[in-house]
């Protein structure tokens, strides 16, 4: 069975620093771009950051560019986001998501999600 | 940036009702459109991608069309498990969504 497992969500003040973990499992991980999507709790979704199968390119959403980075372990089955410069706006459901094989951005499996919560 | 723009925001429908969700994109994105069904508490489930795809697995009430920058979602004979909320997203550039279409019970 395909499974994605977030980890590392919490509360953090403004300003500071926090890092997200995917574990997955039941699937070729190196194979696939693989990407982080937020949602505001009752809010919309929103992509933040991709990256390749092999690790040698990423990509962001302009209001996360130069904050985050995302990266992987490709040896453990793991995907990371680091947080750098939370702002409030920042607080969100954290999904871990799935893309192609070929680069297309659209998501096919989910994990379920971890909370950050920015706050003083 | 893409816009991605779904109408209505909310649609009040009855079991076995046509539904149809619409989804305008600020510039043309050809086919590269994907629609998922969010419930509650739930992560996004993909339905359908390149505008017309069915994902496996998902129930063929389901279908999707268009190109361009117009867009649609219908579900043919809308079942209890279908009230949820829908999301457009575009994957021409980056990935973009739409901001939602509840469907609710009339």
């Amino acid at each position: 069975e395909e499974q994605l497992v977030e980890s590392g969500g919490g509360l953090v003040q403004p300003g500071g620093s926090l890092g997200l973990s995917c574990v997955v499992s039941g699937f070729n991980f190196n194979s696939y771009w693989m990407h982080w999507v937020r949602q505001v709790p009752g809010k919309g979704l929103v992509w933040i950051s991709r990256i390749k199968g092999d690790g040698t390119a990423t990509f962001y959403a302009d209001s996360v560019k130069g904050r985050f980075t995302i990266s992987r372990d490709n040896i453990n089955n793991r995907l990371y986001l680091q947080m750098n410069s939370l702002r409030a706006e920042d607080t969100a459901l954290y999904y871990c998501a799935r893309g192609t094989t070929s680069g297309a951005t659209y998501f096919d499996r989910w994990g379920r999600g971890t909370l950050v919560t920015v706050s003083s | 940036d893409i816009q991605m723009t779904q109408s209505p925001s909310t649609l009040s429908a009855s079991v076995g009702d046509r539904v149809t969700i619409t989804c305008r994109a600020s510039q043309n994105i050809n086919s590269w459109l994907a629609w998922y069904q969010q419930k509650p508490g739930k992560a996004p489930n993909l339905l359908i991608y390149k505008a017309s795809s069915l994902e496996s697995g998902v129930p063929s009430r389901f279908s999707g069309s268009g190109s361009g920058t117009e867009f649609s979602l219908t579900i043919s004979s809308l079942q209890p498990d279908d009230f949820a909320t829908y999301y457009c997203q575009q994957y021409h550039l980056d990935g973009t969504f739409g901001q939602g279409t509840k469907v609710d019970i009339k």
